[in-house]
């Protein structure tokens, strides 16, 4: 069965420093690899999506994750962040042969300070 | 074009009280999603489904009920409801056409008291 570790449930970092987001997934094939951003009452929106071919990818609001197999590893990062990146960021594997589907991790809260 | 609407946005139940959590997609995608989110956790799957007609169990299904008449409509049934179903519910639809990246709408917060 698929899963999805984060192992950060919650970080701190200030506003123009760099981030990194952890995130280990278990998956059998090829996996698709997600990370979602949900803000304060919303729901989840994307933010990158590695399904094949290069390996680091880049997402909206200057983000990118690279895939590295070896360490089952997807991790986030941003080279600046600002204060409006603080929400919670999930990483998602999908399964792509049963109807779409994916299991989330347990997200990590971002907290920026000024 | 509107993507994914849930109504509510909030709710208070009773125990035993039953409500439908409804969820609307514009997008035509086939697949759609029901989940559940508790505080500092991810989403688990309660139910999903694949196209019209056709729904299936997630993670945890034991207390809901779903269905799928139409593409764009699946709605999320409580029958009685409890307090360990105070959550926020979020609905999602996919497609193969997206690479099954997930649509979330802005998500349905009940409380059962």
């Amino acid at each position: 069965a698929q899963s999805v570790t984060q192992p950060d449930i919650h970080i701190t970092v200030s506003e123009g420093a760099s981030l990194e987001l952890r995130c280990n997934y278990s998956y059998g094939a090829t996996p698709y690899l997600f990370w979602y951003v949900q803000s304060p009452g919303q729901g989840l929106q994307l933010l990158l999506k590695y399904f094949s071919g290069d390996t680091l990818v880049q997402g909206i609001k200057g983000f990118e994750a690279e895939f590295k197999r070896s360490q089952s590893s997807f991790n986030l990062r941003k080279p600046s962040v600002h204060w409006s990146d603080a929400a919670e960021y999930f990483c998602a594997v999908g399964d792509n042969t049963n109807a779409g589907k994916s299991t989330f991790g347990d997200g990590t809260t971002l907290t920026v300070k000024p | 074009n509107a993507g994914v609407t849930q109504t509510p946005k909030f709710r208070i139940l009773k125990i035993g009280q039953s409500m439908t959590l409804q969820c609307t997609q514009d997008m035509n995608h086939n697949y759609m999603y029901w989940y559940r989110q508790d505080p500092g956790m991810g989403l688990k799957l309660i139910y999903y489904s694949v196209g019209a007609g056709i729904t299936d169990k997630g993670e945890v299904p034991n207390g809901y009920n779903v269905s799928r008449s139409t593409t764009e409509d699946f709605p999320l049934r409580l029958e009685l409801a409890a307090p360990s179903q105070t959550s926020v519910y979020f609905c999602a639809s996919s497609s193969t056409g997206t690479g099954n990246i997930q649509y979330f709408g802005a998500g349905t917060r009940l409380s059962v008291l």
